[in-house]
């Protein structure tokens, strides 16, 4: 199956550092990719949707200034979470849908291993 | 409202026995696609199974099936012969044409496979 891989896996850093996480598909290309965060114990909650060569789409209640989304080719896109603070400490999870099956509604999204930001 | 709605927030099963876990969904779209991930301890998102709204056979992967009954909306993963391995989080999720390309996920449902 596809891959995507991302990088960090872990991260710590202080309070009011940036943190930027890659998110590449490794064997094919990806038009679009989600960045979704993870709180412990709950459910993936979409932060934005990334488009390749456009301004990415930020889901209701995320700051766009804070969280930027850069998704500068068809297998690479970047998060940089600004200033942070120790309430962005989360598991961040990227995914990549498979351009050749767009449209479909069933085609499968390829999730990233995640990175767990912990911010101190 | 919730628009996946997972009903067990944990499940234990024996080893070697069969468990199913629900997922109901809300949509009014009639093209949709309906998804199981499973996620261990490690974090990462693997996929399982997944079921179009127009294929009319409920969809097979291995040990994993899906028992899509559309007029009930429900999507329910069957995972047979259950090895201690299947132990983890199994989020259901939905993508609907109208709406994007994103997946909207359920709450959960941790299963804990006993020796």
């Amino acid at each position: 199956g596809a891959v995507v891989s991302q990088h960090p896996s872990w991260v710590i850093c202080k309070s009011g550092t940036s943190v930027k996480i890659e998110c590449r598909s490794l064997d094919f290309q990806a038009t679009t990719m989600f960045w979704y965060r993870q709180f412990p114990k709950q459910s993936l909650m979409l932060m934005a949707t990334s488009n390749e060569g456009s301004k990415a789409t930020y889901e209701q209640g995320v700051e766009k200034d804070k969280f930027l989304i850069n998704h500068a080719s068809l297998t690479l896109s970047t998060l940089t979470v600004t200033s942070a603070h120790p309430e962005d400490s989360s598991f961040y999870i990227c995914s990549a849908r498979d351009q050749g099956l767009a449209g479909l509604p069933a085609d499968t999204q390829y999730f990233g291993p995640g990175t767990r930001l912990t911010v101190l | 409202a919730q628009k996946i709605t997972q009903t067990q927030p944990g499940m234990f099963v024996q080893e070697k026995e069969a468990v199913t876990l629900d997922c109901t969904y809300d949509t009014s779209d009639q093209s949709y696609g309906l998804f199981w991930y499973k996620q261990p301890s490690s974090g990462e998102m693997i996929f399982l199974i997944c079921q179009g709204s127009y294929d009319e056979q409920n969809a097979t992967e291995g040990r994993y099936s899906l028992n899509f009954q559309k007029a009930r909306k429900s999507a329910n993963l069957v995972i047979s012969a259950s090895q201690l391995g299947d132990s983890a989080m199994y989020f259901c999720a939905m993508r609907e044409r109208n709406y994007g390309q994103n997946f909207v996920f359920g709450p959960g449902t941790r299963l804990s496979v006993l020796p």
